[in-house]
């Protein structure tokens, strides 16, 4: 059974750092780029970053991009999500996804980031 | 860029088939045939439902159906179920720097 299991989120202050974490299983997890999608209070869904197999290539968001770094470790089966200068706009559920050919198959079931004073 | 376009709330009764637009460009929509569906009911992970503008996953019941014209595409539910109630996102992989834009989501309702 594939599983995507985040971790990580908490309440941080806005100028403040974190790292998201999500453990992969039940997949060849080396096989397969992955992916960061988050979701703020209320509003739709945004993709953040991806990363290839072999953590060689990484793509951002404009949005974010500079302030966020993705990674992989493969012998971990795990992927992570570095977030620095956080915003009240960062405020977000954040997933972890699996990407198919040229799509997102498989959704971790996301874990919540807030940035709040 | 910009958040793919679709409409903030569709809504239809059991039986019936409602349709969700969602407009691009042609840097996104209109460029690639890859156009993706998800379904999210609130509180669990989003559900992979339509790739590539029309194909459908395995286990995906075919009353979901997906087209694409020019720059937009669209979602058809046929035979509206009451668990077809959730979110449905429409996502593209675009030639600008952000890769993937995704929709602002439609709330389908089942009257």
């Amino acid at each position: 059974e594939v599983q995507l299991v985040e971790s990580g989120g908490v309440l941080v202050q806005p100028g403040g750092s974190l790292r998201l974490s999500c453990a992969a299983s039940g997949f060849s997890f080396s096989d397969c780029w992955m992916s960061w999608v988050r979701q703020a209070p209320g509003k739709g869904l945004e993709w953040v970053a991806n990363i290839n197999q072999r953590g060689s290539d990484e793509n951002y968001a404009d949005s974010l991009r500079g302030r966020i770094a993705i990674s992989r470790d493969n012998a971990r089966n795990s992927l992570y999500l570095e977030l620095n200068s956080l915003r009240a706009e960062d405020t977000a559920l954040y997933y972890c996804v699996r990407h198919g050919y040229y799509n997102f198959d498989f959704w971790g079931q996301g874990t919540l980031v807030t940035v709040s004073s | 860029q910009s958040a793919l376009t679709q409409p903030r709330s569709v809504s239809g009764s059991p039986g019936q088939s409602v349709t969700i637009s969602c407009t691009g460009s042609s840097s996104d929509v209109g460029a690639y045939d890859y156009v993706s569906w998800y379904q999210h009911h609130p509180g669990k992970a989003p559900q992979f439902l339509i790739f590539e503008v029309s194909k459908r996953p395995s286990g995906v019941p075919n009353r979901f159906s997906g087209s694409k014209s020019g720059n937009t595409a669209s979602l058809t539910i046929s035979g509206l179920q009451a668990e077809d109630e959730a979110d449905y996102y429409c996502c593209s992989f675009s030639d600008g720097s952000t890769h993937w834009l995704f929709g602002g989501g439609t709330k389908v309702t089942v009257l």
